[in-house]
């Protein structure tokens, strides 16, 4: 158990809707990463934020948003969504310091029909 | 774009020693070479890094050849929670993380 937590676990839902995907760091982490893995990409970095401001975007659709509270959890949005977006959603955080402080989830698998 | 190239899958049998190569030919002087590993559809999971010195933990040891080229990362004694994907990825200064293929270590009884 990483101390990072991720709801809902699994997510189906059709194309053209929204979701919305929630992270909640580890106590004391300040920095949240949303990663996204699927099958043919890997695993593709998508946005951190750090202390409710946003600190680097990686490959994240305009489709796609994301923001961190000040209660530090974070919520990933996903719209007009297509078969294509099926993945595994990762979220990770960390405290300062190099990589080997961050710490992921274990994920949401969202399956687009 | 892979900077890195890993063999697909390996085997292990369990309590013996399992030795992961990874190719890292046009590795630059600031990158740091990084090995994770993904249990299945778990998150992934940091395990050791190194820059050109050999460095070992309590998971794993990383062997990083002298031209840097090359790196082998070493689990002791495996066991049967050892078997996942393992990522090498090369990072410098502040990075994100992007994985690709990974090897696929299975380790039997």
């Amino acid at each position: 158990d990483s101390g990072v937590t991720q709801t809902p676990k699994h997510l189906i839902t059709a194309t053209g809707q929204r979701v919305t995907l929630r992270c909640s760091p580890r106590s004391g982490d300040l920095s949240v990463y949303w990663y996204q893995q699927s099958l043919d990409q890997g695993l593709q970095f998508l946005i951190q934020y750090y202390n409710g401001e946003e600190r680097a975007k990686g490959n994240i659709l305009e489709r796609f948003s994301a923001q961190q509270f000040p209660d530090l959890h974070s919520e990933l949005n996903l719209s007009s969504l297509e078969l294509g977006d099926s993945a595994l959603y990762f979220c990770a955080s960390s405290a300062p310091g190099g990589l080997e402080t961050q710490y992921f989830g274990p994920g949401t698998r969202l399956l687009v029909l | 774009d892979a900077k890195t190239t890993q063999p697909p899958s390996m085997d292990c049998a369990e309590g013996r020693a399992a030795n992961l190569p990874c190719n890292h030919s046009t590795i630059s002087g600031n990158e740091y070479v990084y090995w994770y590993r993904q249990i299945h559809s778990q998150g992934p999971q940091y395990i050791i890094h190194g820059l050109k010195n050999n460095e070992t933990n309590e998971m794993a040891s990383l062997i990083i050849t002298e031209d840097r080229k090359s790196s082998t990362l070493i689990l002791p004694h495996a066991t049967l929670r050892d078997t996942a994907v393992y990522y090498c990825i090369l990072i410098s200064g502040y990075s994100t993380l992007t994985f690709g293929k990974g090897t696929m270590l299975l380790v039997s009884p």
